[in-house]
């Protein structure tokens, strides 16, 4: 079965500073997708950016970015230039395509705050 | 954004009174889901479908029961709610099995 940890419950960063979130994966399929979500305290889950396994490039969607490690299983998000705005729990998840019913894993969640 | 709603936003409910919530898409997406959001847990599928009359259960489906009859809506019923379903539900849909958007989420309180 597929796991997903987020092992930083809560950070904080600084406006302007740049920050990392942590997110291991376990899975022994070799075909799947990771995605970064956030939800601010208005609750809604919105997509921050995705990640195909098959792709060795990093994604990145404007001030957000990933390093993708394949082989240690590993998917982090750096945030840089934080806003007050990127105040928020950002979610890991992760998508296998074996099974073709699209279900995501979660991963428990890290709570950012940004200070100004 | 992707055009889904949820009704009801919040609701207040007693043990063993049935519930429903309904996921509304303007997409015309195939596959839709229904999550349950705890603390500690992140969340979790309860149950999916993948086209009109097609569904199937997740890892927290027991309690839950779903239907859909048009590709746009997506119920989800609490046959008899107990206090452990007091959570907050969303409803994601997909047009593959690939990237999930996400409905506003409904807050239930089972008394």
């Amino acid at each position: 079965a597929q796991t997903v940890t987020q092992s930083q419950p809560e950070m904080s960063v600084q406006e302007a500073e740049t920050v990392t979130l942590s997110c291991t994966y376990d899975t022994s399929e070799s075909n799947y997708y990771l995605f970064w979500y956030k939800q601010p305290p208005s609750r809604q889950m919105i997509l921050v950016i995705r990640q195909e396994a098959y792709k060795q490039q990093n994604a990145t969607e404007n001030r957000f970015s990933v390093n993708f490690q394949k082989a240690a299983k590993s998917f982090s998000l750096k945030i840089s230039d934080s806003q007050l705005g990127d105040t928020a729990m950002y979610f890991c998840a992760f998508l296998t395509l074996s099974s073709n019913t699209g279900k995501l894993i979660f991963g428990q969640g890290t709570t950012l705050q940004v200070k100004p | 954004d992707a055009g889904i709603t949820q009704s009801p936003r919040h609701k207040v409910t007693e043990t063993g009174t049935p519930v429903t919530l309904r996921c509304h898409q303007t997409e015309n997406h195939r596959y839709m889901y229904w999550y349950r959001q705890d603390p500690g847990h992140g969340l979790r599928l309860i149950h999916y479908s993948y086209g009109v009359k097609d569904t199937d259960k997740g890892e927290v489906s027991d309690g839950y029961s779903v239907s859909r009859s048009k590709t746009e809506d997506f119920l989800l019923t609490l046959e008899s709610a107990t206090s452990s379903q007091t959570s907050v539900y969303f409803c994601a849909i997909s047009g593959d099995t690939d990237t999930q958007y996400f409905g506003p989420g409904t807050r239930l309180t089972v008394l």
